[in-house]
């Protein structure tokens, strides 16, 4: 059972490179999120999909796309790289239904450089 | 979602229990008290939730207060490996609530 699964683990950017970070779940929850962590801060949302079809923005989203392919999938977009987005990014997913909630589950994070 | 409140860090004894305090003073009827730690630059780990009612499992223990407005989360033998940035979040229980992480208290076990 891996859980929540990033790729890439690390990656090096120039500015104004774009690309996809990677997040899959295999535990058929219906919610995933994005975060990133600053150097010595706390996450910060940047967006989440509350279920497969539907996405919303949290703290931080400008420079920032996402899509949910499936349920499985949430994959975070970097159009034109910029160095303020040199961060830790973990992706998350959780399940919550009707009268029971459930601890959200992190992967491991991927370690973004923007020089 | 409502606002945590936590002190920036502490300090245990091994081998002692270790109690962390959270403020959640406009925590709404519906809303969860979770927590979850990060140790080092991993990802967040689930330790224990709960609504209401105090919860124990085997990682730890959650006291909320009969109003509600504040909670402690107890290691009862605290080691070396709990050293920690602990982070104490409400949120409600539908599956479109987020979690939004404050700065959490940053715990420290001397040996």
């Amino acid at each position: 059972n891996a859980g929540v699964t990033q790729t890439p683990k690390f990656q090096v950017l120039k500015t104004g490179q774009s690309m996809t970070l990677q997040c899959a779940q295999d535990m058929n929850h219906n919610s995933m999120y994005w975060y990133r962590q600053d150097p010595g801060m706390g996450l910060r949302l940047i967006y989440y999909s509350a279920s497969e079809g539907t996405t919303d923005k949290g703290e931080v989203p400008n420079g920032y796309n996402v899509s949910r392919l499936n349920k499985r999938e949430f994959s975070l977009r970097l159009e034109s790289a910029a160095p303020s987005q040199t961060s830790v990014y973990f992706c998350a997913s959780s399940e919550a239904s009707r009268g029971r909630v459930y601890g959200y589950t992190f992967g491991s994070g991927t370690r973004l450089t923007v020089v | 979602d409502a606002k945590t409140t936590q002190p920036p860090s502490m300090d245990c004894a091994e081998g002692r229990a270790a109690n962390l305090p959270c403020n959640h003073s406009t925590i709404s009827g519906n809303e969860y008290v979770y927590w979850y730690r990060q140790i080092h630059s991993q990802g967040p780990q689930y330790i224990i939730h709960g609504l209401k009612n105090n919860e124990t499992n085997e990682m730890a223990s959650l006291i909320i207060t009969e109003d509600r407005k504040s909670s402690t989360l107890i290691l009862p033998h605290a080691t070396l490996r709990d050293t920690a940035v602990y982070y104490c979040i409400v949120r409600g229980y539908s599956s479109a609530s987020k979690i939004i992480f404050g700065s959490g208290t940053r715990l420290s076990i001397r040996p």
